[in-house]
């Protein structure tokens, strides 16, 4: 079946430490996204990738980093300089980058301890 | 820069009827696309429906449509014949044609009841 594959479904972390919260899509889209949800609030696009070993900062992407290997797969870093980063990220992918439907995968809930 | 609201934090609608959603942006735009995703309790973000600015007939997907105003601004989502399943999470979404990035409003929590 073809989709969005995000793992580990929750995630924990001590803080000080690096985590890596890993996305795949068989969609063969060229366009993936990582989003923030938090309580009560819309997504927060994070970074965006249009095509592979490109990539670019979102609106809240201090403290994060990512990478795009392969067009398959997106991972992001939350790393110790994220002040606040226990919230619920998602993954997306999109046909191309421009004007297409965004479709997404299941999440993961990272919490800080 | 675009902004996008939803003006009910919450709504219940008995099963079989119907229920509408609001949602308004503000853009100086033209091309734009318009989305609604819903997200169940299992937080996965579902394609609802998407319009695009251009177009004036509203779009449609079964028991779900729009009523896209776009003079107003406004773009509310109708559901028909309410079920069970329909209990979720309502977010508007709106992309700036020629780019790639979505607004999301802070959502609605929607409960259908039996």
């Amino acid at each position: 079946d073809g989709g969005i594959t995000q793992s580990p479904k929750y995630l924990f972390r001590k803080e000080g430490q690096n985590v890596t919260l890993s996305c795949e899509q068989n969609l063969n889209h060229d366009a993936m996204y990582w989003y923030r949800q938090d309580p009560g609030q819309g997504l927060r696009l994070i970074y965006y990738s249009q095509i592979v070993n490109d990539f670019q900062k979102g609106d809240i992407a201090e403290g994060y980093s990512v990478s795009r290997e392969k067009k398959e797969s997106f991972p992001l870093t939350v790393t110790s300089a994220q002040k606040n980063p226990t919230a619920f990220y998602l993954c997306a992918s999109s046909p191309t980058s421009v004007g297409d439907t965004q479709y997404f995968g299941p999440g993961t809930r990272l919490t800080v301890l | 820069a675009q902004t996008v609201t939803q003006s009910q934090p919450e709504m219940s609608v008995q099963e079989a009827e119907t229920v509408t959603l609001s949602c308004t942006y503000d853009t100086s735009e033209n091309n734009y696309y318009l989305f609604w995703y819903k997200q169940p309790p299992s937080r996965q973000m579902i394609l609802v429906i998407r319009q695009e600015a251009y177009k004036q007939q509203n779009a449609t997907e079964n028991r779900f449509s729009v009523n896209f105003q776009k003079a107003a601004k406004s773009f509310s989502l109708k559901i028909s014949d309410s079920q069970l399943g329909d209990t979720a999470m309502y977010f508007c979404a709106f992309m700036r044609g020629g780019y790639n990035k979505l607004i999301f409003g802070a959502g609605t929590r929607l409960a259908v009841h039996p």
